[in-house]
């Protein structure tokens, strides 16, 4: 079975520093990886994905994360955290579809607060 | 372009009611999803529809209805609420079947059930 693990239900940052949000994964096959983010009171809004290539995937909002076969880790970063960048974010897996449409298995979630 | 839209944004049920969340997309996706979300557990597939005229249970199906009653038309019906159904939920839409599509997420409905 497909899953996610992220570690820290919490990570707090000063403005202007760099931000790591963990995430671990276990799949059979390929793994095919998303980041959301969900702003309060809001849907998910999609980040990011790893498909195949680069290691390093670029995203919105000047977020990246980099994917590492043998860790079985995607971690999302961003170079300098912005107060506006507080939220929860989610990594999710997708899976492959089995003649129906295909599926995402959630994280629990990190909440990020970046303050000033 | 407004996406994927819910309604409504509220409601509070008393145990035994029912109700019909409504979900629309207007990106003439073929996918749509059902999702749960609970503090500490994400999100939890509900049910979801590979395209019109089928649909699949996911993860927590129990106590839940759907129809697709079109391309863009998706609705989770509550039959009988109970007080385990609080949460809020989401739909998502996505292009095809490729595993590798992103799902685009609506706003969400808070639903409370007294």
């Amino acid at each position: 079975a497909q899953s996610v693990a992220q570690p820290e239900d919490q990570v707090n940052v000063a403005e202007g520093n760099p931000l790591t949000v963990k995430c671990t994964y276990s799949v059979s096959g390929n793994p095919y990886l998303f980041w959301y983010v969900q702003y309060p009171n809001r849907g998910l809004q999609f980040l990011l994905k790893y498909i195949t290539g680069d290691n390093l995937v670029k995203g919105s909002y000047g977020f990246e994360a980099e994917f590492n076969k043998s860790q079985t880790s995607f971690h999302l970063k961003k170079p300098s955290a912005l107060v506006s960048d507080s939220a929860l974010y989610f990594c999710a897996v997708s899976y492959p579809p089995t003649g129906t449409a295909s599926k995402l298995t959630f994280g629990t979630g990190t909440r990020l607060q970046v303050t000033l | 372009n407004a996406g994927v839209t819910q309604t409504p944004k509220f409601q509070v049920l008393k145990t035994g009611q029912s109700m019909t969340l409504q979900c629309a997309q207007d990106m003439n996706h073929n996918s749509m999803y059902w999702y749960r979300q609970d503090p500490g557990m994400g999100l939890r597939l509900i049910y979801y529809s590979a395209s019109e005229g089928t649909t699949d249970k996911g993860e927590v199906p129990n106590g839940y209805n759907v129809s697709r009653l079109n391309k863009r038309e998706f609705s989770l019906r509550l039959e009988s609420a109970a007080p385990s159904q609080t949460s809020v939920y989401f739909c998502a839409s996505s292009e095809d079947r490729s595993y590798t599509d992103t799902q685009y997420f609506g706003p969400g409905t808070r639903l409370t059930v007294l």
